[in-house]
């Protein structure tokens, strides 16, 4: 398997420009986590999808931020509009109802 | 509000010897404990975790938990220039989704 897959690798937009972040998990994963990682606050989770369906959006910013997954094997994060401090890395991970995350290698977004 | 605390480092051990990482926890009823590396610039891979009070080992690592203490730790015996990287202490309850600590930098310097 490939592992956790995620587009794209590396984002520089505007501020007040869409930016959409997607991930393919791995295959069979039924769980699926957004995270944001700086330096100021390390590894947040935004959202955590179990079968496609949305648990727990308690991490989402605010309603610049929006995440679907349509279907098992995509999800999407949006930031709608971006703002500066909206950059940082964010990661996507899947999870098969055991213990280990497997995260994906990351998109580094930075808005000017 | 679930918290997970560490140290931020950096801890500085010289090649061979024993580095300890440690990290304190707030949810009582978090039963699943992990320890993530991650090198500068990748994402965080998991190297151990642990779910019942004591010691366990895996190769160089060892976890170790004490519930009534809410403490974990993370030993890496004959430290390698290759274990330079952070280690992210994470816990969880029930429900899958972790709390993750900010993370401690490791250097092992030769």
């Amino acid at each position: 398997d490939a592992g956790v897959i995620q587009s794209p690798r590396h984002e520089v937009t505007e501020m007040g420009q869409e930016v959409t972040l997607r991930c393919k998990p791995i295959s069979g994963h039924n769980s699926l986590f957004w995270y944001r990682q700086t330096m100021m606050r390390g590894l947040e989770l935004l959202i955590y999808f179990n079968n496609n369906v949305p648990i727990d959006d308690s991490g989402m910013p605010e309603d610049r931020f929006s995440a679907k997954m349509p279907n098992a094997s995509f999800s999407t994060l949006k930031i709608q509009p971006s703002e500066p401090r909206d950059s940082a890395v964010y990661f996507c991970a899947s999870l098969d109802g055991g213990d280990e995350q497997f995260f994906g290698p990351g998109t580094r977004l930075t808005v000017l | 509000q679930k918290e997970v605390e560490q140290n931020s480092g950096p801890l500085s051990v010289p090649e061979g010897a024993i580095a300890s990482l440690n990290c304190t926890y707030s949810d009582r009823g978090s039963q699943s404990f992990f320890w993530y590396r991650q090198y500068s610039g990748k994402s965080p891979e998991l190297i151990m975790f642990i779910y019942s009070n004591g010691d366990k080992e895996d190769g160089r690592f060892t976890a170790q938990l004490n519930k009534a203490s809410q403490y974990v730790s993370l030993l890496i015996r004959d430290s390698q220039p290759s274990d330079s990287a952070t280690y992210l202490c994470a816990s969880s309850g029930g429900s899958y989704i972790p709390t993750f600590g900010r993370g401690t930098s490791l250097i092992v310097h030769p």
